[in-house]
């Protein structure tokens, strides 16, 4: 009964690998996001989906590529990743005023 | 650029004292304000919202807003060490939410 999962949790990967993160939400919502928070802790809005339609895109590499198969789903794959890309990812959903989180994945590469 | 600013502590109070975390923004036009809790490894959680002017209350939390002066705090009476996590303030522009950096509150037992 989970509203926003994630998987996977943890990733550890090298340098150069390609990795994706999917989320999924059963709140019934038409927008979700993807959030970065980096060892600051430091919380920022990497891309936005209403009803599948990417909505807002800051500025982040074009490494970074969001999929919304559907308005459930919001996935996020990464290319060539880098030593900065270590983070932890948060996706979130919203129906209204404010976003639900998902539990995070961190991400470590090496 | 929209932006939210906020000390980033740490804050420490003793048990059972008032803690009181701060923020400002940047955009007047903003109408939405949030603050979120997060635990060490945890995901953010929404503790408050407040969209017009004044004190808003609920249990111990107090959030507090003035437009005028772009400003939006949070009380927290009674502190208890439970209470020990980062608070976030977030501000909706549209559907964008803007987090500030977070204030690391620590209630001494």
């Amino acid at each position: 009964d989970t509203a926003v999962s994630q998987t996977p949790k943890y990733l550890v990967t090298q340098m150069g690998n390609d990795k994706s993160i999917k989320c999924e939400q059963n709140l019934g919502h038409d927008t979700m996001y993807w959030y970065k928070q980096d060892s600051k802790k430091f919380l920022k809005i990497m891309f936005s989906y209403n009803n599948k339609e990417l909505i807002i895109n800051e500025t982040v590499p074009n490494r970074f590529s969001p999929k919304s198969p559907d308005k459930a789903h919001l996935n996020l794959h990464i290319n060539s990743l880098e030593l900065g890309d270590s983070a932890v990812y948060f996706c979130a959903s919203s129906g209204g005023p404010r976003p639900f989180f998902g539990p995070g994945t961190r991400l470590t590469v090496l | 650029q929209k932006e939210v600013e906020q000390n980033s502590g740490p804050l420490s109070v003793p048990e059972g004292a008032i803690a009181s975390l701060n923020c400002t923004y940047s955009d007047r036009g903003s109408q939405s304000f949030f603050w979120y809790r997060q635990y060490s490894g945890k995901s953010p959680e929404l503790i408050m919202s407040i969209y017009s002017n004044g004190d808003k209350e609920d249990g111990r939390f107090t959030a507090q807003l003035n437009k005028a002066s772009q400003y939006v705090s949070l009380l927290i009476r009674d502190s208890q060490p439970s209470d020990s996590a980062t608070y976030l303030c977030a501000v909706a522009y549209g559907q964008n939410f803007v987090f500030g950096p977070g204030t690391r509150l620590s209630v001494l037992p």
